[in-house]
């Protein structure tokens, strides 16, 4: 089955614009969490969606944010760039269920982002 | 929320060459993940851990869940140029009450040469 697709998968903006990327996650699959990585801080997780409700979130300020559809496709919004929100954001697909347990995570490539 | 240290950073070797890489945390974690991200990709899970003490393999890999609960191994043996690329553990941060939201090690970058 298809994997996790994200785009576009490259993009250029300014400081001060905003940015919208986007996320289709495997079929079936209804929990789609985002992280951003650059090379200081390593992977870092933003938030996890499941069910068009946020269920998780990380330590990013409000300017990041995201929303899930009723398909589970999900998108992440960065108002106001930064420099430092240059960056590959990742997203990660799974079915949402593990209850007190873990189950995989399906990671996308990515979509790198670089703020002039 | 929880970080994880990994070490080292970077490695070069020689291809034939076996390989150890490993990470620490000052808090428990319950699941340990080894991904690895190839240029252009997102991190690949290669294994996952549940249990301390537990020793896993996947081909050439071999993963181990320390018995504090507090550390984990990987070892590549026998490595080949395909296994060029960066290696990450990872745990769900139990901090954050939640198996969906991972915390990531720094990353190993291997070189291998042929």
């Amino acid at each position: 089955k298809a994997g996790v697709t994200q785009t576009p998968r490259y993009l250029i903006k300014t400081r001060g614009q905003q940015v919208t990327l986007s996320c289709s996650p495997i079929s079936g699959h209804r929990s789609v969490s985002w992280y951003q990585q650059t090379p200081g801080q390593g992977l870092q997780f933003l938030f996890e969606y499941f069910s068009e409700t946020q269920r998780n979130k990380g330590n990013f300020p409000g300017r990041f944010s995201g929303r899930q559809f009723s398909n589970s496709r999900s998108e992440m919004n960065v108002s106001t760039l930064e420099l430092g929100d240059s960056a590959l954001y990742l997203c990660a697909s799974s079915f949402g269920l593990a209850g007190g347990g873990w189950e995989t995570q399906y990671f996308g490539p990515g979509t790198r982002l670089l703020v002039l | 929320g929880q970080q994880l240290n990994q070490s080292p950073q970077s490695m070069f070797i020689q291809e034939g060459e076996d390989v150890s890489m490993n990470c620490t945390s000052s808090s428990i974690f319950n699941t340990w993940l080894w991904y690895k991200q190839d240029p252009g990709e997102g991190p690949v899970l290669l294994i996952a851990l549940y249990k301390a003490g537990e020793l896993t393999s996947n081909g050439r890999l071999t993963a181990q869940f320390g018995i504090t609960r507090k550390d984990s191994f990987l070892n590549i043996s026998a490595s080949i140029p395909s296994d060029v690329g960066i290696y990450f553990c990872a745990g769900p941060d139990l901090s954050g009450g939640s198996n969906y939201k991972l915390t990531f090690g720094k990353g190993t970058l291997l070189t291998v040469n042929p």
